[in-house]
């Protein structure tokens, strides 16, 4: 089956710029979604189909996806930020959603 | 407002059995595809389940094929998982979500419910 690899935490001060990568064989070739899990709170879309922006998400998001990498961007990170991310493919082969194991974001 | 709420969560020995419900609101349920998504804290997310808008498209995570089985009331607005034979592996707390589509074409995921706890043990 598909395997999505994310690193296990990435850690940015307030203020910098945050890169979230998401791995799998040529996932440049599928779209990639990307969810924003809060402690104690149901998963919250950030980013769909590589880049696209849902509204009432800060312009702050972004994303972008190129062979074997996609990768969420978050730019002027704030407290507020702190959360874990998913990221999300459709693997058409198996017929199965995959998700990366995700990224705890952690803002000093 | 859409709203997506989970029940029948509860502790249950291996090998027995839950059917979990989800009751959906705030939106035409007919009109789209649904998850069970699971989470547990060391394997994050884990798609279970899917069915398209008329149940004619049905999917398993290969770990629960054979075990569980998901159904949809539209009448009652209502998704379901049945799971069976269940492993302490399966223990995890189990989100409902909606698609943003009818079919399972790989659409993302807009809206979760805030999920009900199965606990699997002796």
């Amino acid at each position: 089956s598909y395997v999505l690899t994310q690193p296990p935490s990435v850690s940015v001060a307030p203020g910098k710029t945050a890169s979230i990568t998401c791995g799998g064989n040529n996932i440049g070739s599928v779209s990639v979604h990307w969810y924003q899990q809060k402690p104690g709170q149901a998963p919250v879309l950030v980013i769909s189909y590589d880049s696209d922006r849902p509204s009432g998400i800060p312009e702050r998001f972004s994303g972008s996806n190129s062979g074997s990498t996609a990768t969420l961007t978050i730019s002027r990170v704030e407290a507020g930020d702190e959360a874990d991310y998913f990221c999300q493919v459709w693997d058409s082969r198996s017929d199965q959603w995959v998700f990366g194991g995700g990224t705890k974001l952690t803002v000093l | 407002e859409v709203q997506l709420v989970e029940s029948g969560g509860g502790l249950v020995q291996p090998g027995r059995s839950l059917r979990l419900s989800c009751a959906a609101s705030g939106f035409t349920f007919d009109d789209y595809a649904m998850h069970w998504v699971r989470q547990t804290p060391g394997k994050g997310l884990e798609w279970v389940s899917s069915i398209s808008w008329n149940s004619d498209h049905i999917g398993y995570v290969d770990s629960v094929k054979g075990r569980f089985t998901i159904s949809r009331d539209n009448a009652k607005n209502s998704l379901y998982l049945q799971m069976n034979s269940l492993r302490p592996e399966d223990m995890a707390i189990y989100h409902c979500v909606k698609d943003i589509g009818a079919a399972m074409t790989g659409g993302y995921m807009d809206v979760w419910g805030e999920g009900t706890t199965v606990t699997v043990s002796s």
